[in-house]
């Protein structure tokens, strides 16, 4: 039992480029999200999707897109990075969008835009 | 949106000792969780409090719904929870967007 797998873990990009990370979850969860975490802060939503064929913003959505592929899979695409993304990304999945869903994380993707 | 902060920001601790740490919250919630992050940036869930009182081992949480703000307690700190502390809420207005606090980062020495 995996939980919440992310590829890649490590990623170097250059100004302008593109990339999609991968989220995948084994738990039959309903809810995906993505997450964003700088030196020494918070994490910041950016988008969620609170079941299957839904995807909405978060607190930081510039910049970025999603796609609920299906119910195990939740990505995250970069059209043209930018340095402001370079950052730490989690997913994460609950069982439900609402009252009490427990998040499970992803050990996370380290993504370095020069 | 609903503001969460966290204090303190920063926690040094000798083994053994005990701490407190706060999670305050802007608007009314219906989920309210504690994470630890390790030194090698994993998150773990510690406990789903939306209200009440639970206890895990050394460390327990409490949720004042009503005043909008919980505690997290660890005693006799070990140097394996050092790390950063965060709360993260899901506010009753907010849809399904968990938002977390800044954190507390906890530094515990031998």
């Amino acid at each position: 039992n995996a939980g919440v797998t992310q590829t890649p873990k490590f990623q170097v990009l250059k100004t302008g480029q593109s990339m999609t990370l991968q989220c995948a979850q084994d738990m039959n969860h309903n809810s995906m999200y993505w997450y964003r975490q700088d030196p020494g802060m918070g994490l910041r939503l950016i988008y969620y999707s609170a079941s299957e064929g839904t995807t909405d913003k978060g607190e930081v959505p510039n910049g970025y897109n999603v796609s609920r592929l299906n119910k195990r899979e939740f990505s995250l695409r970069l059209e043209s990075a930018a340095p402001s993304q370079t950052s730490v990304y989690f997913c994460a999945s609950s069982l439900t969008s609402s009252g009490a869903n427990v998040l499970t994380f992803g050990a996370g993707s380290r993504l370095t835009v020069l | 949106g609903i503001q969460v902060e966290q204090s303190p920001p920063d926690l040094i601790l000798q083994e053994g000792a005990n701490s407190t740490l706060r999670c305050n919250f802007s608007d009314s919630v219906n989920n309210l969780q504690w994470f630890h992050q390790n030194p090698w940036g994993q998150l773990i869930n510690l406990f789903y409090i939306p209200s009440g009182t639970k206890q895990n081992g050394r460390l327990s949480a409490t949720t004042v719904a009503t005043e909008r703000y919980s505690l997290l307690y660890i005693s006799s700190s070990q140097t394996t929870d050092s790390g950063v502390y965060f709360c993260a809420v899901l506010a009753y207005s907010s849809a399904s967007k968990i938002i977390f606090g800044s954190g507390t980062r906890l530094s515990i020495r031998p």
